[in-house]
């Protein structure tokens, strides 16, 4: 079975600071992983993913992930902290590459500080 | 290009009473999925359905709750006898085929059972 644990429901920086979400997985096949933003009363919006290309994975607003199969993680990051990324972000884990079965973290919530 | 429609975006209903939610692909999806969002937890897989097709229904509760997506018309996820544990938001997600392609997510219906 699969299962996402994110490490830190909140997390807090200030304005312009380096974003740091952590993720793990586990699977028991060669996953498919995602982050994906909530903006409140929204839906999700994909970031980015991971499908066994490139391991440094590169997404929209300025996030990236780095795949690392040793140390089972895929740690969402971005340089500088604009005030527009607070949200909440969900890491996912699926075997099968899309939509079907998306395995969820239980989300952090990112609040930037001016 | 529209994209995933949800409604109601909020459903209020008395214990013992029926929920249905509404959700319409975007334009050329065949491919459904229903997840739930309790309070302070992440998104967790419900069913996945193609047109008058139930693919995998895995998630689903075994009692009280249905889905069902139609040749015409859209997605209906059906609770009967609603109870206060079912309050949550509701989400559904489109694709364009069942693997590989990316999950386009609706602002999803939030159900409170009062």
């Amino acid at each position: 079975a699969q299962s996402v644990t994110q490490l830190g429901s909140h997390v807090s920086v200030s304005e312009g600071a380096l974003v740091l979400l952590r993720c793990n997985y586990s699977s028991s096949v060669p996953p498919y992983l995602f982050w994906y933003v909530q903006y409140p009363n929204q839906g999700l919006q994909l970031l980015l993913k991971y499908t066994s290309a490139a391991t440094l994975v590169k997404g929209i607003n300025g996030f990236e992930a780095e795949f690392k199969k040793s140390e089972t993680s895929f740690h969402l990051t971005k340089p500088s902290a604009h005030m527009s990324d607070a949200a909440e972000y969900f890491c996912a884990v699926s075997d099968q590459g899309g939509a079907q079965k998306l395995v969820f973290g239980q989300g952090t919530r990112l609040t930037i500080n001016p | 290009n529209a994209g995933v429609m949800q409604n109601p975006r909020h459903l209020v209903r008395r214990r013992g009473q029926e929920a249905r939610l509404r959700c319409s692909p975007m334009k050329g999806h065949s491919h459904v999925y229903w997840y739930r969002q309790l309070p302070e937890e992440g998104l967790k897989f419900m069913v996945y359905l193609q047109k008058e097709n139930i693919i995998d229904e895995s998630g689903m509760p075994k009692e009280r709750f249905s889905a069902e997506f139609p040749k015409e018309g859209p997605s209906i996820l059906r609770i009967q006898q609603v109870v206060r544990g079912d309050s949550a938001a509701y989400f559904c997600a489109s694709s364009l085929t069942g693997t590989r392609t990316e999950a386009f997510f609706g602002q999803g219906t939030r159900l409170t059972v009062v």
